[in-house]
């Protein structure tokens, strides 16, 4: 069964570090979606792409943050500096538009776990 | 904007139904989606329904929607110890718009 692939799954760094996150979507799903959730609350939005083109953004800290989906196939999610407020899961989820009616069905991957020190 | 509120946690002993409340805010929403996270893993799409329908059942789930006091319930029937998880209530305004999710029901099952 196809499924999103992220990594890596675990990243410790301190605090003012360089950190960049992988993911890999469902073949041929051309919408990709980076979420953060941080302990105890639901995954938030991050970011947005149609192909390689960013969709949504509005919630992406953009001074720290970027992320890129250069060839619309997978995408690299950067945070630099770090800081002690970005300890969270960063979950990466794929749909396609041929849901067969299911709406916006988006499929996750496992995520990636920041701790920032 | 946009608010799903949900309860936090349930407890239930195996065999049991489970019943996790959902209430959220936007009236335009179109779909309305039940998510579960196992612990250390990504959200699994459980079911989902469409705000014409007031009523959806899929083996052991089953939702229901009242639209009118925007509140949605996912009942899982004979719960047993592999539903321990967080299920998450999501909404979206349109079949391809971005989900809102709610905070998430820690389910706790106990032999």
């Amino acid at each position: 069964e196809a499924e999103v692939a992220q990594s890596p799954r675990y990243k410790i760094t301190e605090k003012s570090q360089a950190v960049a996150f992988w993911c890999d979507p469902i073949s041929g799903h051309a919408t990709l979606y980076w979420y953060r959730q941080i302990l105890g609350q639901g995954p938030e939005l991050l970011v947005q792409f149609q192909d390689e083109s960013v969709v949504d953004d509005s919630q992406l800290p953009k001074d720290r943050f970027s992320a890129e989906r250069l060839k619309g196939v997978d995408s690299t999610l950067k945070i630099q500096p770090a800081e002690l407020g970005d300890s969270a899961m960063y979950l990466c989820a794929s749909s396609s538009l041929w849901t067969g009616g299911r709406g916006n069905e988006q499929f996750f991957g496992p995520g990636t776990r920041l701790t920032v020190l | 904007g946009e608010d799903v509120e949900q309860s936090l946690f349930l407890s239930v002993r195996e065999g049991d139904s489970s019943v996790i409340n959902c209430t959220y805010t936007d009236s335009s929403s179109t779909y309305l989606y039940w998510y579960k996270q196992e612990p250390g893993a990504g959200l699994q799409l459980l079911t989902y329904i469409f705000s014409n329908m007031d009523m959806k059942q899929d083996q052991r789930l089953t939702v229901l929607l009242n639209k009118k006091d925007k509140h949605l319930s996912l009942r899982i029937a004979d719960t047993q110890t592999g539903d321990s998880a967080i299920y998450f209530c999501a909404e979206s305004v349109t079949g391809y718009s971005t989900l809102t999710f709610g905070k998430g029901t820690m389910l706790l099952v106990s032999p």
